[in-house]
């Protein structure tokens, strides 16, 4: 089974500045097959970002995703203050069907 | 637009049985690949199980811990998708997203089933 462990479970960062999130899976992930979700509290989570470093739909440029094989990075290049959630990463095809990380919870400092 | 409304939450005993449906508008329901992803409180989120589209074999797929215990089945003509969950236990205790597509990309609001003695 697959397992995908993010860092840091928490990052602590004030608006304007950049954030890198960690997303390492315990093997090889086919890099067309990993997501990113957002999660407000009391909201379902949101789609960012598909195939590793595709934007979904409505997306700002300020996302973005990279990586490849057992290390993927979710990169906000300046946050704003609707940025402070919960983020995923997600991986879909090996077994279980999709598996998702624990989450950073990223938090204004 | 994608909209998603599940519906059929609510406390049960260990034991016991529960169908919750998500109803779909918005896009063309029956092309659609349909999943089930829940979430425990205070903790992350968790993939229980899909069905594809009937073009595409509708082939069903389930997490292991519910693999068993709970079925998903689809009526496109009704746009609306199912699970029904069976022989619940505390740890099944969650709120219950519907989801669309490969990628999902479109979220219910989520349907809350709680699991106590």
């Amino acid at each position: 089974e697959i397992v995908l462990t993010q860092s840091p479970g928490t990052l602590s960062l004030s608006p304007g500045e950049r954030a890198a999130l960690s997303c390492r899976a315990s093997q090889s992930v086919n890099s067309n097959y990993l997501a990113w979700y957002q999660q407000k509290p009391g909201q379902a989570p949101r789609l960012l970002i598909y195939g590793a470093s595709r934007r979904a739909t409505g997306i700002p440029d300020r996302f973005s995703g990279s990586g490849s094989g057992t290390d993927f990075t979710l990169t906000i290049s300046r946050l704003e203050p609707e940025d402070f959630a919960v983020y995923y990463c997600q991986q879909y095809g090996n077994s279980p069907l999709y598996t998702f990380g624990q989450g950073t919870k990223l938090e204004i400092k | 637009e994608v909209h998603l409304v599940e519906s059929g939450g609510g406390l049960l005993k260990p034991g016991g049985s529960l169908r919750l449906s998500c109803a779909g508008s918005g896009f063309t329901f029956s092309n659609a690949w349909m999943n089930w992803v829940r979430q425990a409180p205070g903790k992350g989120l968790e993939w229980v199980g899909r069905i594809k589209s009937k073009p595409d074999g509708e082939t069903i797929d389930y997490a292991a811990p519910v693999k068993g215990r709970f079925t998903i089945s689809r009526d496109d003509s009704k746009h609306t998708v199912d699970l029904q969950m069976n022989s619940l236990k505390t740890e099944d205790t969650a709120v219950y997203y519907c989801a669309t597509g490969l990628w999902l990309d479109g979220w219910g609001q989520g349907t809350t089933v709680t699991v106590s003695s």
